[in-house]
């Protein structure tokens, strides 16, 4: 088990330039999740998936985000037409859901975020 | 108002001390969880919890869901626990798949 991983680790980019991030969750777990976090604040929901359906987005992912997860394995996030108010870390967690019944919550295993720095 | 809380923002204490950090939330929840970031992002679930006591090594978390509050207490503190700790709840039926995160306490610890 080699955790949750995410490529890269830091980006640069310019205003308008559109970047893409990847996540490569635990191997065996269904759920994988997108947050962002902004200096000196706690992360905030962007999106979730279980296996490769997208169940729920937060309002924050305006339409210039879109995120996949094509084979329920890695997952990409996609920003377009970065802004300055798009730097952030973007973290990507996962966790193992039951399908079926269980309980409502499950630990999340954190990967170590990309630092997105638009200028 | 945020939906969950926490409290002190931040924290100083000398080692050896003992810690407290507590967090109120004002939202049905399924679960609460205690995080650990370090400096450069990484974050570590420490605890996950939905209700009573749960302790590892000198890590104690407890939750009263009527009062809607949790703590996590650290004992004989040590520089190494130097962090940011982040209380996240975990909602109900179609946001049970996603947190809602406190704005975390920075603790240091001063040998």
């Amino acid at each position: 088990d080699t955790g949750v991983s995410q490529n890269p680790r830091h980006k640069i980019t310019k205003r308008g330039q559109n970047v893409t991030f990847r996540c490569d969750p635990i191997s065996e777990h269904n759920r994988l999740y997108w947050y962002r976090q902004t200096l000196g604040q706690g992360p905030e929901f962007l999106t979730y998936f279980q296996n490769e359906a997208q169940l729920e987005k937060s309002r924050l992912l305006s339409d210039r985000f879109s995120a996949e997860r094509p084979k329920g394995s890695f997952s990409t996030l996609e920003i377009q037409r970065t802004e300055q108010g798009d730097s952030a870390m973007y973290l990507c967690a996962s966790s193992l859901a039951a399908m079926v019944g269980g309980p409502t919550a499950y630990e999340q295993y954190f990967g170590p975020g990309t630092r997105l720095t638009v200028t | 108002k945020n939906e969950v809380e926490q409290s002190p923002q931040n924290l100083t204490a000398q080692e050896g001390e003992f810690i407290t950090i507590n967090c109120s939330y004002s939202v049905g929840i399924s679960a609460l969880h205690w995080l650990q970031q370090h400096p450069g992002g990484g974050i570590v679930s420490l605890f996950m919890l939905s209700s009573g006591k749960k302790k590892h090594g000198r890590l104690i978390a407890t939750i009263n869901i009527q009062e809607k509050h949790s703590s996590l207490h650290i004992t004989a503190s040590h520089p190494r626990d130097s962090a940011v700790y982040i209380c996240a709840v975990s909602g109900y039926g179609g946001s049970q798949g996603n947190l809602i995160f406190g704005k975390g306490t920075k603790l240091s610890v001063k040998p």
